[in-house]
């Protein structure tokens, strides 16, 4: 285990319905990461979050709102989604400060829009 | 675009064999670089680095180099293993932090 967990691991949703991702770390990082994985794609980095901070947000449609309560958790609540949103969210944290460092993934969730 | 990309989006090789995957990018001023394994229904996973003041780097049975003459990125990876069959990215890094942005990935095949 790699110390960020992911919850639901997968999930399937209406066009219409509300729901929300939850990711945690165990890590004592203080920046953490949304990525959605397409099929075939690279992994595209949707926020940023560091020090509890949005300090990014790469042109995501606002049908994804991200929420950082703490510097542990990070959650990404979905409304009216398309079906072109399925993929694989993938949370990610390290430490801000740190030159050089990597970021530690989770196992993500598999978000399918029907 | 992307700044950071892969040659090759496959390779099959026989168990025993060497490996090496590659990749491009194009942001001179990336200071460091990582090598991430993806299996199926996992996230990714950490397996070397290197920063841009090196031209290689060994772990166990991966190395990684690094070209930046030419903006080139490898791994070899040696006695490749059916347990080394996965998706591989590499992903660059400026700067403070962990924001990195990845490559298209290339899935290699581990045939016993």
């Amino acid at each position: 285990e790699t110390g960020v967990t992911q919850t639901p691991r997968h999930l399937v949703m209406g066009m219409t319905n509300k729901k929300s991702l939850k990711c945690e770390q165990h890590l004592g990082h203080n920046a953490m990461y949304w990525y959605k994985q397409s099929a075939k794609k690279p992994l595209e980095l949707m926020f940023v979050y560091s020090l509890e901070e949005r300090v990014e947000n790469n042109s995501v449609p606002s049908r994804f709102s991200p929420e950082c309560p703490n510097s542990s958790h990070l959650f990404l609540h979905l409304h009216t989604l398309q079906p072109e949103d399925s993929a694989l969210y993938l949370c990610a944290s390290s430490q801000a400060s740190q030159l050089n460092t990597e970021a530690f993934f989770g196992q993500g969730t598999r978000l399918t829009v029907v | 675009g992307e700044s950071v990309g892969l040659h090759l989006p496959t390779l099959s090789v026989q168990e025993g064999d060497n490996s090496i995957i590659n990749c491009a990018y194009s942001n001179s001023a990336s200071d460091y670089f990582i090598w991430y394994k993806q299996e199926s229904g996992k996230g990714p996973q950490f397996i070397i680095d290197i920063r841009s003041n090196m031209d290689k780097r060994q772990g166990q049975r991966v190395t990684v180099l690094l070209n930046k003459t030419v903006k080139h990125l490898s791994l070899q990876i040696a006695a490749t293993q059916p347990g080394d069959s996965a998706v591989y990215f590499c992903a660059e890094n400026i700067g403070q932090g962990g924001k990195l942005i990845f490559g298209q990935g290339t899935e290699l095949s581990v045939k016993p």
